[in-house]
């Protein structure tokens, strides 16, 4: 299995803050990586899919990119509708894995 | 729109099978995968398995041989059966559909908590 591993594990920032959550796969997974949202008791919600493409509706603070097998979401301009816990999860191979997720706090 | 739903018994003893089946609505049905996927505190975001609209499935080797997901083409739903529960198995378990084009899941049932306790 391609094991998924984020850092921090979570954070607390201001608002208006950049605040950047890293995500490192044990082998290439070349783009297929996706960030997802998840509030509490609710359903995790796709931010980013395929390394860097914005999903539909996302606000446009979000950004992600890639450097080998090492990938970066960041939030510019933190908010307050912005926290929660995020995940990453490859889709590159099955079984299909997630990160541990980073909880983000908005002070 | 896309709405997706699913059902299913909640509480359950060990030993017991867990049956849960999801409707995905309003997207064009061979254009996605239905993955399902649970959610534990002790182990995160866990996905179980998928299943495409011709019935090809792939799943998580930790389930071993106890995970089975079905379809129904005429209806657009998708089962889930997990054997054998254990303690273990408590978990909120979602379906959630993976579009082909994007590799990702983006429309996501509200989840159905499952106890397995005796």
């Amino acid at each position: 299995d391609i094991q998924m591993t984020q850092s921090p594990s979570s954070l607390s920032a201001s608002v208006g803050d950049r605040v950047t959550i890293t995500c490192r796969a044990s082998e290439s997974v070349r783009v297929y990586l996706n960030w997802y949202l998840q509030k509490p008791g609710q359903a995790p919600k796709v931010l980013i899919f395929s390394t860097s493409n914005l999903q539909s509706g996302v606000p446009r603070r979000f950004s992600a990119s890639r450097s080998g097998t090492v990938f970066t979401l960041t939030i510019s301009g933190l908010q307050p509708e912005d926290s929660g816990t995020y995940y990453c999860q490859q889709s590159y191979s099955t079984p299909k894995t997630f990160g541990q997720g980073t909880k983000v706090e908005v002070k | 729109q896309v709405l997706v739903q699913q059902w299913g018994a909640g509480l359950l003893k060990p030993s017991q099978t867990l049956s849960l089946t999801c409707s995905i609505s309003g997207g064009s049905f061979g254009s996605y995968y239905c993955s399902w996927i649970r959610q534990s505190p002790g182990k995160g975001l866990e996905w179980i398995g998928e299943i495409s609209h011709s019935g090809s499935t792939n799943y998580n080797p930790s389930l071993g041989s106890r995970v089975s997901i079905s379809v129904d083409m005429s209806k657009s739903q998708f089962s889930l059966t997990l054997t054998s529960l254990t303690a273990a198995d408590t978990a909120v378990y979602y379906c959630a559909r993976e579009l082909l084009a994007d590799n990702a899941f983006d429309y996501w049932s509200p989840g159905t908590p499952v106890i397995v306790s005796s």
